[in-house]
């Protein structure tokens, strides 16, 4: 079955600067790729995906890029904020099984 | 529009005991399902909806019923509690596909002693 690994599981950046979080999963036939930002607490929020005819999506700040040759995507968040402090998940949706798998979770702190 | 409305927040129960999980939406979507999270971790799909009067399993549902007698409502009910099902429960919404959530509920606190 699919199998999503996420990394880092932590990361700090300083205000502005970019951070970059990965996915590596292991259904070539994986088509949909969502991240998901969860503030302690709260619930999950839908913040991009990407589908596997596509090869990078952008919306202002935050990018996913995907190589299905190597069957791994990244998320890239620019001139962070304060407010982009959270736990990020990835999940891969393998075509045949189904089945979404989320990634283990990275805990995002921007520091001012 | 409030989007995706659970109730309650929070609810402690006693191992045996029943209760049923409220989850509303008013974005008119075909698509719901219910998740639980443990500490720590991602999400696991408990059940799933592809619209009024279809339900469906997912990769967690010993100890959960679901019905869907309406778009709107999606009620998740768990039957005999057990201490291993203290956790925090989301239902979510979608245009997608119901193994694609998109609107999340604020979610369910749930302890079971």
């Amino acid at each position: 079955g699919e199998n999503v690994e996420q990394h880092p599981s932590t990361l700090s950046v300083q205000e502005g600067d970019s951070a970059v979080i990965k996915c590596t999963y292991s259904d070539s036939a994986s088509n949909y790729f969502p991240w998901y930002k969860q503030e302690l607490g709260k619930r999950p929020q839908l913040i991009i995906d990407i589908r596997s005819n596509v090869g990078e999506k952008k919306d202002q700040r935050i990018a996913v890029t995907l190589n299905k040759t190597a069957k791994h995507f990244s998320l890239h968040i620019t001139e962070t904020q304060p407010e982009d402090s959270a736990v990020y998940f990835c999940a891969a949706l393998g075509q045949g099984a189904q089945k979404l798998v989320f990634g283990q979770g990275t805990r995002l702190t921007i520091n001012p | 529009n409030a989007g995706v409305t659970q109730t309650p927040k929070f609810q402690v129960l006693k191992t045996g005991q029943s209760m049923t999980l409220q989850c509303a939406q008013d974005m008119n979507h075909e698509y719901m399902s219910w998740y639980r999270q443990d500490p720590g971790m991602g999400l696991r799909l408990i059940h799933y909806s592809v619209g009024a009067g279809i339900t469906d399993q997912g990769e967690v549902p010993n100890g959960y019923n679901v019905s869907r007698s309406t778009t709107e409502d999606f009620p998740l009910r768990l039957l005999s509690a057990a201490p291993s099902q203290t956790s925090v429960y989301f239902c979510a919404s979608s245009i997608n596909g119901a193994r694609q959530p998109q609107h999340f509920g604020d979610g369910t606190r749930l302890s079971i002693l």
